[in-house]
């Protein structure tokens, strides 16, 4: 079936460190990849998406790349800011059997200190 | 502004009670659904609407109800709450477009949520 697998948070970095969450997902055929984030107390908002191989969704200074090959959509910021505490979700929509629906992974908490 | 509303954002209920939770949406879109996200699950689809009066269910419907009279109205309906349904829930809404590649494409838009407690 379809999945979204992602690391397990919390992340937990300084100001202007690098960040890297690491999402794999399992689908059948050509899925569309999705990162949201949900700010404290706030909803989810799209953050950046891809919906083919080898593109790359960029966003507030967020990149991720669609790559088939390792059925994976990594975020990557090079500088993070204390106002990108949040909690980042991966997701994906199915091209056949579900699509639906969003397929969310577990979800990351990300904690920026000063 | 272009959004998604849902009332209430909190609450406390007993088992048993029923309730219903409201959303709504002005950006016309056909597409709604309600999610739920518990920890270390993410979210999970309750019930989608691709129209008006076409409802279906998602992953986890058991306990829910949903109607969809008007566009933009999609209301979540618990008719007798238990402590397992204790959850935030999300409401979202998308446009769709004949073109099946096309609507894979589209994001959902959520609402703020709405925290649920049953004792």
């Amino acid at each position: 079936g379809n999945s979204v697998t992602q690391m397990e948070g919390p992340v937990t970095l300084s100001e202007e460190a690098f960040l890297t969450i690491n999402c794999t997902y399992t689908a059948t055929g050509y899925p569309s990849l999705f990162w949201y984030v949900q700010y404290p107390g706030e909803g989810l908002q799209l953050l950046l998406k891809a919906t083919k191989a080898d593109d790359k969704g960029s966003n507030k200074g967020f990149e991720a790349t669609y790559r088939k090959e390792t059925t994976s959509f990594h975020l990557e910021k090079g500088s993070v800011q204390v106002s990108d505490s949040a909690v980042y979700f991966c997701a994906l929509r199915p091209f056949s059997g579900g699509y639906n629906k969003l397929i969310f992974g577990a979800g990351t908490r990300l904690a920026v200190h000063p | 502004e272009a959004q998604v509303t849902q009332n209430p954002r909190y609450l406390i209920t007993v088992t048993g009670k029923k309730l219903t939770v409201t959303c709504s949406q002005n950006m016309n879109h056909e597409y709604m659904s309600w999610y739920r996200q518990d920890p270390g699950l993410g979210l999970r689809q309750i019930y989608y609407s691709m129209n008006v009066e076409v409802t279906d269910k998602g992953d986890v419907p058991e306990g829910y109800k949903v109607s969809r009279k008007e566009k933009r109205n999609f209301p979540l309906i618990l008719e007798s709450p238990s402590p397992n349904q204790t959850s935030l829930y999300f409401c979202a809404s998308s446009p769709t477009t004949p073109g099946l590649a096309a609507f894979l494409h589209y994001e959902q838009y959520f609402g703020p949520g709405t925290r649920l407690t049953v004792t």
